[in-house]
């Protein structure tokens, strides 16, 4: 059973500040990591899909990291706005199927 | 173009109703799932469609649930005599290569489901 794991599971960071959150997966057998951001009353949204240990990709102020040796990948979020306010799911494929984290529900504070 | 779309965007019922919830995806997209996400849950694999090929049931949770593709396209997800249990938001979302894994999913705003 792959087991996924997101921390922390809610944040409030104030606007203009910074921050970062956490994904972590089992190592063995992996494929891919997806990112989603899931803002209310929307449709989840891909913001990145990473593929190789070392990987790191960037969407305007949002960026990712990902080691698949260790099975963990970090979301960064550079200047908050108050529009990053939403959830984000990470999600590692178990064969064909994606396996979705319970998320990091962000609040961006005004 | 178009996205996914979902229909209804809201459904209540009574237990042990019949509820379809049906799921348009993005044309020419081979792969179609369905997700449910409960209250204080996360979101949770239901049934997996791609292309011709037998779908992939392991996520339903019951003989309740079922779900066709019809002509490849539209989708219905079934639940007979629906139970409270069953309240939740119900997730659509196409792929345009299913089989492989590193390409992202386009999901449909859902319907919200309330069995009373």
């Amino acid at each position: 059973i792959l087991n996924v794991e997101q921390s922390p599971q809610s944040l409030h960071v104030q606007e203009g500040d910074s921050t970062n959150f956490t994904c972590s997966f089992p190592s063995s057998n992996f494929y891919a990591l997806h990112w989603y951001r899931w803002e209310t009353a929307k449709s989840p949204e891909a913001l990145f899909v990473m593929t190789l240990n070392g990987d790191e990709k960037k969407k305007g102020r949002i960026s990712a990291t990902l080691n698949t040796k260790e099975g963990y990948s970090y979301l960064y979020i550079k200047g908050s706005q108050p529009e990053d306010s939403a959830t984000y799911l990470c999600a590692p494929p178990l064969e064909e199927k994606l396996t979705f984290g319970t998320g990091t529900r962000l609040t961006i504070i005004p | 173009g178009a996205g996914v779309s979902q229909s209804p965007s809201n459904k209540v019922t009574e237990k042990g109703k019949d509820v379809e919830l049906r799921c348009d995806p993005i044309s020419g997209h081979t792969a179609l799932y369905w997700y449910r996400q409960s209250l204080g849950q996360g979101l949770e694999f239901l049934i997996y469609f791609q292309g011709n090929s037998a779908p992939d049931k392991s996520g339903l949770p019951s003989d309740r649930f079922s779900a066709e593709r019809t002509g490849g396209s539209v989708s219905t997800l079934t639940i007979q005599r629906t139970q409270q249990e069953d309240s939740a938001v119900y997730l659509c979302a196409s792929s345009a290569q299913g089989a492989l894994p590193s390409y992202e999913q386009y999901f449909g705003p859902g319907t919200r489901l309330t069995v009373t």
